[in-house]
């Protein structure tokens, strides 16, 4: 069975500090893969999707940037942490390829506090 | 602008009644609507989806049902007990990315937190 891991579960940081955030994927080959934020009382938002290695897709601007060295591994980052970008983040991976509605599937998230 | 539009904002039932969650969209691109259950602490887990060709499905306690000319969908819980007790969010998918890649964006409603009393 498919299986994602993200570390780690909790992180506090200063302001004006870098990010990473690491995810990975167990059970399935070349997965779609997603970082999303949750704000408090706001459903979650897409921040970046990878369709493969290398390929990364942004959909809103922000402080933070996304790699994907391997096959099955996401990172999020950031060089200067804000304060705006306390919040939960959460990876995501899709089956690759399916051609109706694909449902994602989350890990237990991130819960970032920028001081 | 909030893509997918959800209600109440929380809800209480009594152990064996029925939960009722309602969501409204209006981007007509969206291809899938799937459910998700978190509880505190943890990520999303998906509880049931449906396409819009469909306009109902049921698994177990779960019904999702679609209407798709009114723009709206509703969860309904049947038999709730507490261990139901969590936020749902519904959501709507639309494909993003390269053709073939099967890659979607979920737009997510704002969450129902759900409170099943004994």
């Amino acid at each position: 069975s498919q299986t994602i891991h993200q570390w780690p579960a909790t992180l506090v940081q200063p302001v004006g500090s870098p990010l990473s955030l690491e995810c990975t994927v167990e059970g399935t080959s070349n997965p779609n893969l997603y970082w999303y934020r949750q704000a408090a009382g706001r459903g979650l938002q897409l921040l970046f999707y990878s369709v493969g290695i290398g390929q990364i897709s942004s959909e809103v601007p922000q402080n933070l940037s996304a790699s994907r060295p391997q096959d099955r591994q996401f990172i999020l980052s950031s060089k200067k942490l804000l304060l705006s970008d306390s919040g939960f983040y959460l990876c995501a991976w899709s089956v690759r390829g399916q051609v109706f509605g694909s449902p994602l599937h989350f890990g237990n998230g991130t819960r970032l506090t920028v001081t | 602008q909030q893509q997918v539009k959800q209600s109440p904002q929380s809800l209480i039932v009594q152990k064996g009644g029925i939960s009722i969650i309602n969501c409204a969209y209006e981007n007509t691109a969206f291809d899938y609507f799937p459910w998700y259950q978190q509880f505190p602490g943890k990520g999303p887990a998906l509880l049931i989806a449906i396409r819009p060709d469909v306009s109902e499905k049921k698994e177990g306690r779960f019904t999702i049902s679609f209407n798709k000319s009114a723009k709206q969908f509703s969860l309904h819980i049947m038999d709730s007990q507490p261990g139901d007790s969590a936020t749902y969010f519904c959501a709507a998918s639309i494909k993003v990315g390269p053709l073939g890649t099967g890659a979607n964006n979920l737009f997510f409603g704002t969450g129902t937190r759900l409170t099943v009393i004994p």
